[in-house]
């Protein structure tokens, strides 16, 4: 695809309730970033992985949140028994290469909500 | 903790106006410095990725400069114009490990 891909756009569930949320990142581009937005503040750094390496996991707010990539490409953050302050927009970016130098591309986000 | 602070937290500005906002961060332990610029119901996008004291970068009616001894960056627009409008982020990337920590953003609103 063109861009990064993120789905669903938009999930609303029960507090309690596990989700998953997928990121399709740019073809080729080895660095994968998950952030997110709760309402009123600033983005935050989640998980970032790059290559084969061991993710960077420091941003994770809890360990009710875990993230894979397979593959290389396609990642999954996955917040179990969810609660109410999880509700935020997520984001996933990628980049071409390894290291903060490079120039990340941002999919759409998706918009949780817990009830 | 970590601090990265932006300023103005919002600014309205007639069309044509110039305008600059600061992203300010540690002195100590600079690795690099992104812009992002984030518009309402769309994905952030890059706009600069700084890294050497003394950089100045542009992108058509927007530049930005780095001074890393003192702890900061601006972003300047020339001659705003109302699809400038948008949230500007700056995030900070430390040499020990600090990913991206972001700055609140200062949000802009270009009137016609």
């Amino acid at each position: 695809g063109a861009g990064v891909s993120q789905s669903p756009s938009n999930k609303v569930t029960e507090k309690g309730k596990d989700v998953e949320l997928r990121c399709d990142p740019i073809s080729g581009h080895t660095a994968l970033y998950w952030y997110r937005q709760s309402l009123g503040q600033g983005l935050e750094f989640l998980i970032y992985f790059q290559g084969n390496s061991a993710p960077d996991k420091s941003g994770l707010p809890s360990d009710r949140f875990s993230a894979e990539r397979t593959g290389g490409s396609v990642s999954t953050l996955t917040i179990q028994r969810t609660q109410q302050e999880d509700s935020a927009v997520y984001l996933c970016a990628s980049s071409l290469g390894a290291g903060y130098w490079d120039i990340q591309y941002f999919g759409a986000g998706t918009r949780l909500s817990v009830l | 903790i970590l601090n990265v602070e932006q300023s103005p937290q919002s600014l309205h500005v007639q069309e044509g106006d110039s305008t600059n906002f600061t992203c300010s961060f540690p002195s100590s332990n600079f690795y690099a410095l992104h812009w992002y610029r984030w518009e309402t119901a769309k994905s952030p996008e890059a706009l600069f990725v700084m890294t050497l004291n003394g950089d100045e970068k542009k992108k058509g009616r927007i530049s930005a400069t780095l001074n890393t001894k003192e702890g900061y960056s601006y972003l300047y627009i020339k001659g705003s114009q109302p699809e400038d409008s948008a949230t500007y982020l700056c995030a900070f990337i430390g040499n020990y490990g600090q990913n991206f920590v972001f700055g609140p953003g200062t949000r802009l609103s270009v009137l016609p």
